[in-house]
């Protein structure tokens, strides 16, 4: 059902920076619609991380960026600690007026 | 504080229907640009968004679920309705209401834990 890619498993050392593609189509991303990402631990509901592609809300670290460009957009984090070893998922409209997801990517630290 | 809770059954045989009722507090549904989503994740696999209703009372479904979702609200008691008919074992997940605050962007801020619905003869 996910109509936004992203890879299902990224990983990398504590401190090194890792990005999370999420590829939509013009018929979302690409329409102009923004880019939500949500951070999930196993066995709790979703947090939002970044909205309106490059906005973090309160409590969420400078560490995490959003990034859109064209059909696709990105979730970097930059200095990788532990705790953020968790699932991550994108999000946007589609031109049908209904949400997307992504098929979610797995962050693991080494 | 915002806060979203979902209720409804753990358990339903193939074929019934499923009510599940998202209960908020901390915000009014009737406010300009407000909106409650649901959105399930079935164990092990990727969130999938449901439906969602507007303060204007606009209904938008998933387009492959579209003729099995209702979406309802009633705004005096704070409460999102969900009804899914014909019920089948893929429909086992982890069901979730979300609220989402602005008129121009559709993020959602506020999550509920989730209910967990099995599907089972």
């Amino acid at each position: 059902q996910s109509v936004l890619t992203q890879p299902p498993s990224v990983s990398g050392a504590p401190g090194q920076r890792v990005i999370i593609s999420c590829t939509g189509s013009s018929s979302n991303i690409g329409a102009g619609y923004d880019v939500h990402w949500y951070q999930q631990f196993p066995g709790t509901a979703p947090k939002l991380l970044i909205y309106v592609n490059t906005n973090r809300p309160s409590g969420v670290p400078d560490r995490f960026s959003g990034s859109k460009s064209g059909t696709s957009a990105s979730l970097a984090i930059t200095g990788l600690q532990a705790e953020d070893e968790a699932d991550y998922y994108c999000q946007s409209y589609d031109i049908s007026r209904i949400g997307v997801f992504g098929t979610g990517t797995k962050v693991t630290v080494l | 504080q915002v806060t979203l809770k979902e209720s409804g059954p753990a358990l339903v045989k193939p074929t019934q229907t499923l009510t599940l009722t998202c209960t908020f507090s901390g915000f009014s549904l009737s406010t300009s640009g407000m909106r409650v989503s649901w959105i399930r994740q079935p164990p092990g696999k990727a969130l999938e968004w449901l439906a969602r209703i507007d303060w204007d009372d606009d209904e938008y479904y998933n387009t492959s679920l579209k003729t099995r979702l209702t979406i309802s609200k009633d705004t005096s008691k704070n409460q999102v309705v969900l009804t899914m008919t014909n019920m089948e074992p893929v429909d086992t997940a982890t069901y979730y209401c979300a609220r989402s605050p602005s008129p121009v962007s559709y993020y959602m801020d506020v999550w509920g834990k989730g209910t967990t619905v099995t599907v089972s003869s």
